[in-house]
């Protein structure tokens, strides 16, 4: 069954706490994406891959960290840096830019993350 | 880098009418232009695309218009129903894969 899987699916942190967020894919697509999704403010991109061992900064970026050891593993790591981490984050893959024409962005289900 | 501004936020229509969203963006750039739908509770799933080389599309109820010239394009929804009710989204993609989506639109269909 092919498709985009985020895990877990709720997750609680204590201030302080580093935690990570698993983003897989069996889509063989080249291109990953994270979001943050809070209220009345959209779908903002944090980082972005478009190949294995190589990612870029998107416009929230700070207080996050992720990697690209895999073609369908894109962690998100969320740090104690990021001063208000409580929200809703979707990972997104997407076939990629190859001869630079972009194309639909599949979404997991999403990671609602809470800091206690 | 791309900016994209999406009204309005909210809009409330009857069922059978007619609902329009717009999105400008900032990148002349972007060669592609998606809009998602985010039923309650679930993950936002494509509704329609559009690329830079293509002034309208259109799929059954929806259609999708881009004005390059302006930098902006508007999502139409005709002969609405109550299973449209959903946030949508638009988005802009510059060449080199980012994508940028817009701040949503929650749309209110009323039997």
């Amino acid at each position: 069954d092919g498709g985009i899987t985020q895990s877990p699916k709720y997750l609680f942190r204590k201030e302080g706490q580093n935690v990570t967020l698993s983003c897989e894919q069996n889509l063989n697509h080249d291109a990953m994406y994270w979001y943050r999704q809070d209220p009345g403010q959209g779908l903002r991109l944090i980082y972005y891959s478009q190949i294995v061992n190589d990612f870029q900064k998107g416009d929230i970026a700070e207080g996050y960290s992720v990697s690209r050891e895999k073609k369908e593993s894109f962690p998100l790591t969320v740090t104690s840096a990021q001063k208000n981490p409580t929200a809703f984050y979707l990972c997104a893959s997407s076939i990629g830019v190859a001869r630079d024409r972009n194309t639909e962005a599949f979404f997991g289900q999403g990671t609602r993350l809470t800091v206690v | 880098g791309e900016n994209v501004e999406q009204h309005p936020s909210t809009l409330s229509v009857q069922e059978g009418d007619s609902a329009v969203i717009k999105c400008t963006y900032s990148d002349s750039a972007s060669n592609y232009f998606p809009w998602y739908k985010q039923e309650l509770g679930k993950r936002p799933q494509l509704i329609i695309d559009i690329r830079s080389n293509v002034g309208e599309k259109k799929d059954q109820r929806i259609a999708v218009t881009l004005n390059k010239t302006a930098k902006h394009f508007s999502l139409h929804i005709t002969e609405t129903q109550p299973e449209d009710s959903a946030v949508y989204f638009c988005a802009a993609s510059p060449p080199g894969g980012k994508l940028i989506f817009g701040q949503g639109t929650e749309l209110s269909v009323k039997p």
